[in-house]
């Protein structure tokens, strides 16, 4: 089955900052990978997604970076604000498939004001 | 407010009981999904259905079932609790099979 490392486990930044989390998938045929924000007390949001056919997805002050050969995904965050503060999951999987989606084990962020 | 609706929002029970958590998904979504996560823990998935079927089981106790019903609203049946159940429920619905998940807001339970 699918496996997803994620790194690091927590990142501290200073507000303005950029900060990047990385993952890395093993099954080849994964086609699509989601990004969750998780804020304390609530559920996972979907914050961005890219799919295999496109390298790079921006929205604002995220962007996602796909390197299918290499099987690893990055999240980018510029200008990072106290409100980015919370837990940021990876997640990949097979659109279409039966297999089931796999998380990343979640990044704690931490933007100091 | 991602239109997925769960109920109740906090349950407390004590060890031995047999509790049912209730997931609305989404609007025209097919699939649902149930996840547990315990403090410090990741997103453990338990098990998925599509249109009414079991598709897909993860890390489920033998002592944990589910359903989705004909109207695509689910349950997840957890019974003879213990203490270490104790966790945040998650259910989380998406049109198809594979694509974007979105979350409900939690049931979170606490066992006594």
């Amino acid at each position: 089955g699918e496996n997803v490392e994620q790194h690091p486990s927590t990142l501290s930044v200073q507000e303005g900052d950029s900060a990047v989390i990385k993952c890395t998938y093993s099954d080849s045929a994964s086609n699509y990978f989601p990004w969750y924000k998780q804020e304390l007390g609530k559920g996972p949001q979907l914050i961005i997604d890219i799919r295999s056919n496109v390298g790079e997805k921006k929205d604002q002050r995220i962007a996602v970076t796909l390197n299918k050969t290499a099987k690893h995904f990055s999240l980018h965050i510029t200008e990072t604000q106290p409100e980015d503060s919370a837990v940021y999951f990876c997640a990949a999987s097979l659109e279409g498939g039966s297999y089931i989606p796999t998380f990343g084990r979640g990044t704690s962020l931490i933007v100091h004001p | 407010d991602s239109g997925v609706t769960q109920t109740p929002k906090h349950l407390i029970t004590a060890t031995g009981q047999r509790v049912t958590l209730r997931c609305s998904p989404r609007s025209g979504d097919l699939s649902v999904y149930w996840y547990q996560q315990s403090l410090d823990q990741g997103l453990q998935f338990l098990i998925q259905y599509y249109n009414g079927e079991e598709r897909a089981k993860g890390n489920i106790l033998e002592r944990f079932s589910a359903q989705q019903f004909p109207d695509l609203h689910s349950e997840l049946n957890l019974s003879s609790l213990e203490l270490g159940d104790s966790a945040l429920y998650f259910c989380a619905s998406s049109p198809n099979e594979g694509n974007e998940q979105y979350f409900g807001p939690g049931t979170r339970l606490t066992v006594t």
